[in-house]
């Protein structure tokens, strides 16, 4: 089945350094999301993505749909201790409804 | 508040019992979808609907599952005879075209 590679799998970066992420697929989707959840809570959509090649902005936070539509990657500028919590990628290819989701990235920051 | 609500939040249940999970997706949102997420791991898909259309049950681990959706609004998912690795975070997320899609808080089920 389709896979999403997910890494790193957890990083510790200190406070205003800026940290990156990335999701890699087997297969080709059509569309990237980029979700963050904190404990006890859902995840919470940061990011969509839906045309290759795009860039998109939210703040802090930046991610890119890659041009050969099988990888993204979602970069955060000037960390801060509310950043901490974990980072999902998600895609979802053309035939499929559901999304399919990487293993998260645990993002930890020191002040 | 508009968004996604689960009910119960936390439940502690029995090996051997059956549990009903329910979801309220956001008004006017035609997709639901139902995840599991066991301890720090990511999101495994279960059952999507859409619309009137059938749901793909293709993520159901077992026929102890079902899930229904009353009136194109409320989902509850069915855990039957529940086991000890049926222990996880369900969550429940809703979209308004099969795209983006929000979450629910999650409910926390405990099999002893």
């Amino acid at each position: 089945g389709q896979q999403l590679n997910q890494s790193p799998q957890s990083m510790f970066t200190q406070e205003g350094e800026d940290v990156s992420m990335n999701c890699t697929s087997s297969s080709i989707f059509n569309t990237w999301l980029w979700y963050k959840q904190e404990p006890g809570e859902g995840p919470v959509l940061l990011i969509a993505l839906y045309k290759a090649g795009e860039l998109t902005s939210n703040g802090r936070l930046t991610a890119q749909f890659g041009i050969t539509r099988k990888d993204s990657f979602l970069n955060i500028s000037a960390s801060i201790p509310s950043d901490v919590g974990i980072y999902f990628c998600a895609g979802r290819t053309r035939s499929q409804g559901n999304l399919i989701f990487g293993k998260g990235t645990k993002l930890s920051v020191k002040p | 508040g508009a968004g996604v609500s689960q009910s119960p939040s936390n439940k502690v249940t029995e090996k051997g019992k059956d549990v009903e999970l329910r979801c309220d997706p956001i008004s006017g949102h035609t997709a639901l979808y139902w995840y599991r997420q066991s301890l720090g791991q990511g999101l495994e898909f279960l059952i999507y609907f859409q619309g009137n259309s059938a749901p793909d049950k293709s993520g159901l681990p077992s026929d102890r599952f079902s899930a229904e959706r009353t009136g194109g609004s409320v989902s509850t998912l069915t855990i039957q005879r529940t086991q000890q690795e049926d222990s996880a975070v369900y969550l429940c997320a809703s979209s308004s075209a099969e795209d983006t899609q929000y979450f629910g808080p999650g409910t926390r089920l405990t099999v002893l």
